[in-house]
């Protein structure tokens, strides 16, 4: 079955430092890939997405996010953490013709001073 | 452009009533997408429309859950009678068109406690 898995329900970094979330989904062809923040209280913001051509694509906010077809991941990054990016990122993928988004079940970013 | 406009932000009822969300996308988006978000999970599509007409339904709880967008602009999502486990986050979001190359948008979505 067509799925979207973010291993990490929690993660914690400290502002200033690096982060990485992951991104998996199970598909044999490549699909439409995207990332949200879901701030507090707030809707879904596309952060960036991919839809074909450079593996790495730049978002807002100072995210990157790379596909890479070989091990089936979109993983998002950011050189450097600010306090304001504390929230819910979701990895959302449209793998087959129905074009229905398949979303994993959100990594909690939490920001140490 | 103004985004997603839903109503109400929050509502608390007790089981068996019934409540009603409203929604208004984008001008000029065609599709209309509502979404359930329980606490610790991604969105879950309840129902999709094209214009007025509806695209995928097939996770929407026809006993108790119903939608319309009757002049394919804004929406209304009804449940009645309302379960406990109805208590969620309900988005609305939108898009140009409903193809899998296209871009959601969505609102501050309506958040429901049942009591």
């Amino acid at each position: 079955a067509q799925s979207v898995t973010q291993p990490d329900i929690h993660i914690t970094v400290s502002e200033g430092a690096s982060l990485e979330l992951r991104c998996n989904y199970s598909y044999g062809a490549t699909p439409y890939l995207f990332w949200y923040v879901q701030s507090p209280g707030q809707g879904l913001q596309l952060l960036l997405k991919y839809f074909s051509g450079d593996t790495l694509v730049q978002g807002i906010k100072g995210f990157e996010a790379e596909f890479k077809r070989s091990q089936s991941s979109f993983n998002l990054r950011k050189p450097s953490v600010h306090w304001s990016d504390a929230a819910e990122y979701f990895c959302a993928v449209v793998m087959d013709s129905n074009y229905q988004l398949i979303w994993g079940a959100g990594t909690k970013l939490i920001i140490k001073p | 452009e103004a985004g997603v406009a839903q109503s109400p932000r929050y509502k608390i009822i007790e089981k068996r009533q019934s409540v009603a969300f409203w929604c208004n996308p984008i001008s000029g988006h065609a599709t209309l997408y509502w979404y359930q978000q329980i606490l610790g999970q991604g969105p879950k599509l309840l129902i999709q429309f094209q214009n007025n007409g509806v695209v995928d339904d097939s996770q929407l709880p026809k006993d108790r859950f119903s939608a319309e967008r009757l002049k394919g602009v804004d929406s209304t999502l009804k449940i009645q009678p309302a379960k406990l486990e109805d208590s969620a986050v309900y988005l609305c979001a939108s898009s140009l068109l409903g193809t899998g190359a296209n871009v959601l948008t969505f609102g501050a979505g309506s958040r429901l406690t049942v009591l």
